[in-house]
């Protein structure tokens, strides 16, 4: 069965400073990985996702993230926060086809961004 | 091209009431997915819909929930004798036929609550 643990349930971050966000997965082959931020009261956009090739993968609104096979890590970085990255973010693990449509979503983390 | 619409975006029930959730997916997107996301959770995968079809329902309670995405009009959550436990986010996602690797569009949720 596969499952995702996002070890930090609230992270605080000034505006302007680093922001890195842990996702640890469980899945026995290849995982397909991915990260969505979730704003109030909004449904789910994808900032990004990883299936095979390079391990740093590059998002939108200038997230990156870094699979590491040998940790079960797929953490989420932002060189440079904005207050708009204040939300709630989740990563998320799928298997590859022919199941590739049902994802299992770790309990998410809650970025706070401070002026 | 509008995205994937959900309505209501709120519904108040009583307990032992009946609610209907809807979902209608984006355009060209055959293939629809049900999620809950309970206070304090990540999302749970509930039921993998296409036309006329339901292709995976392992997620779904065994009672008083069930689901369709008829041939004409939108795919319906539906759950019957609502309970206080059932007040959670219903997100419906769509996607294209298989072979595009989770190419998932969310709406923006029902919230139900349960009174």
């Amino acid at each position: 069965a596969q499952s995702v643990t996002q070890p930090d349930i609230h992270i605080t971050v000034s505006e302007g400073a680093s922001l890195e966000l842990r996702c640890n997965y469980s899945y026995g082959a290849t995982p397909y990985l991915f990260w969505y931020v979730q704003s109030p009261g909004q449904g789910l956009q994808l900032l990004l996702k990883y299936f095979s090739g390079d391990t740093l993968v590059q998002g939108i609104k200038g997230f990156e993230a870094e699979f590491k096979r040998s940790q079960s890590s797929f953490n989420l970085r932002k060189p440079s926060v904005h207050w708009s990255d204040a939300a709630e973010y989740f990563c998320a693990v799928g298997a590859p086809p022919p199941g590739d449509y049902k994802l299992s979503f770790g309990a998410g983390t809650t970025v706070t961004v401070r002026a | 091209n509008a995205g994937v619409m959900q309505n209501p975006r709120h519904l108040v029930r009583r307990r032992g009431q009946e609610a209907r959730l809807r979902c209608s997916p984006m355009k060209g997107h055959s293939h629809v997915y049900w999620y809950r996301q309970l206070p304090e959770e990540g999302l749970k995968f509930m039921v993998y819909l296409q036309k006329e079809n339901i292709i995976d329902e392992s997620g779904m309670p065994k009672e008083r929930f069930s689901a369709e995405f008829p041939k004409e009009g939108p795919s319906i959550l539906r759950i019957q004798q609502v309970v206080r436990g059932d007040s959670a986010a219903y997100f419906c996602a769509s996607s294209p036929p298989p072979g595009d690797n989770y190419g998932y569009t969310f709406g923006s949720g029902t919230r139900l609550t349960v009174v």
